[in-house]
């Protein structure tokens, strides 16, 4: 069955940096997409953007550019990686499953809790 | 991109019909028959219901329907259930790559 695990929860201080995995398993891996999606404490989905986990080729959200990176690490893994850190990036952080542009994200990973703080 | 615009909060009591609106621009919901659906319980993460407008993943009751006019899509849950409680989202492509999410509707069930 498909599924996505994501690494655990972080602590990190205002300026740092945090990298959250997610693990694939039961499809190939290379012919779909992974998208990044936050959701700050009580607030609503934030599409972050996506890597094609066959190509490598990334897009990023605008209100993320230049500080986050997607990385394809390994038949399986993705990588997001958040920089320059501030209170405001506190969120659970999920990976999904899905296409660049079709259809919808149909599955996730648990969520990785990221706190920043001093 | 500007989210979504999605009601805060909808009821209904058990047995009804309820219908959840999203509204976007003519850039992402009305360019493209690519809005999702998701339901999120607490403390989950989120769950495909409808995707395309209107497809239902496998395992996803047919109680849920989804449909689009114009720049806003609308999610409808007939015989409403009390497991059918939680946050709902729409999502759309918008472009170039890029999706946008609504901001969120809080479903109860009376």
């Amino acid at each position: 069955q498909v599924q996505l695990v994501q690494s655990g929860a972080e602590v990190k201080e205002p300026g740092a940096s945090v990298k959250v995995s997610c693990e694939a398993s039961g499809y190939s891996f290379n012919y779909y997409a992974i998208h990044w999606v936050r959701q700050a404490p009580g607030q609503r989905l934030e599409w972050m953007g996506w890597i094609n986990a066959g190509n490598a080729n990334t897009k990023y959200s605008e209100n993320f550019q230049g500080r986050v990176t997607f990385i394809r690490v390994s038949a399986s893994t993705a990588y997001m990686e958040l920089s320059s850190l501030r209170s405001e990036d506190t969120a659970v952080y999920y990976c999904a499953r899905g296409f660049e542009h079709a259809g919808g994200f149909d599955f996730w990973g648990q969520g990785a809790l990221v706190t920043v703080s001093s | 991109q500007s989210a979504l615009t999605q009601p805060a909060s909808v009821s209904g009591s058990p047995g009804q019909s309820i219908t959840i609106s999203c509204t976007g621009t003519s850039s992402d919901i009305g360019s493209y028959n690519l809005v999702s659906w998701y339901q999120q319980l607490p403390g989950k993460a989120p769950k495909l219901m409808i995707s395309e407008v209107n497809k239902r993943p496998s395992g996803v009751s047919d109680r849920f329907s989804g449909s689009k006019s114009g720049n806003t899509a609308s999610l409808t849950i007939s015989g409403l259930q009390a497991e059918d409680e939680g946050d709902y989202y729409c999502c759309s492509y918008a472009g170039s790559g890029n999706w946008v999410f609504g901001g969120g509707t809080k479903l109860t069930v009376l």
